[in-house]
């Protein structure tokens, strides 16, 4: 096990609504990356938190925003859900200083 | 142009087999690379980290050739338990984004 958790594991949501996961990181870990897995794809960057800051951000439209709290837990929310919204999002936790990621077991969502 | 690519298989092969996957980078500043294992609707697990000299574990054997912005996975002797996608995963260097590959999947048949 990673010492990474994510929640909810699934979650259904219907277009137009808004969503919030989460993610607590490993401990001694200062960095959460988040990720989108849609089907048959590999994990694509969507943004990444460091000491409550963001700290780089991938090509995703600003409907996508997150937190990152003093615990380094993290939030990723997403407005106005899209059909093409629906994938596997996927927390990272690392350090800076390391260059290894370890992941959470994933929020399944679900847009209807 | 992708930032990483895959061959995306699917790889069958008999158990006891020795199988190779490859990935390509487009960024020559990439300074870290990685395989990561994903099981069917699992996480991604690290795999193992390569390496400019080569580096192995067990039966399995990453390659990275700078020069040629190619990253390499050997598997010897397959199992059953082997099956799954393996990710190849550049990123920049410390911290910051990771850029995934599709996976290549591969199939163990008894």
């Amino acid at each position: 096990e990673t010492g990474v958790t994510q929640s909810p594991t699934h979650l259904i949501k219907t277009r137009g609504q808004q969503v919030t996961l989460r993610c607590s990181s490993q401990s001694g870990h200062n960095t959460v990356s988040w990720y989108q897995q849609a089907l048959g794809q590999g994990p694509q960057f969507i943004f990444q938190y460091y000491r409550e800051e963001e700290n780089g951000r991938g090509n995703f439209p600003p409907r996508f925003s997150g937190l990152q709290f003093p615990n380094y837990s993290s939030e990723l929310n997403v407005n106005a859900l899209e059909l093409d919204d629906s994938a596997l999002y996927l927390c990272a936790s690392s350090s800076l200083e390391e260059h290894e990621a370890f992941f959470g077991q994933g929020t399944r969502l679900t847009v209807v | 142009r992708k930032e990483v690519e895959q061959d995306p298989g699917p790889f069958n092969v008999p158990e006891g087999a020795t199988v190779a996957f490859n990935c390509t980078y487009s960024n020559s500043a990439s300074q870290s690379f990685f395989w990561y294992r994903q099981d069917c609707r699992k996480e991604p697990k690290l795999l193992m980290s390569v390496y400019s000299s080569g580096n192995e574990d067990g039966r399995f054997t990453a390659q990275l050739n700078r020069a040629s912005q190619y990253i390499s996975l050997l598997i010897r002797d397959s199992k059953l338990s082997d099956s799954a996608t393996y990710l190849c995963v550049v990123g920049p260097g410390t911290g910051n984004q990771f850029y995934f590959g599709t996976g290549t999947s591969l199939t163990v048949i008894p």
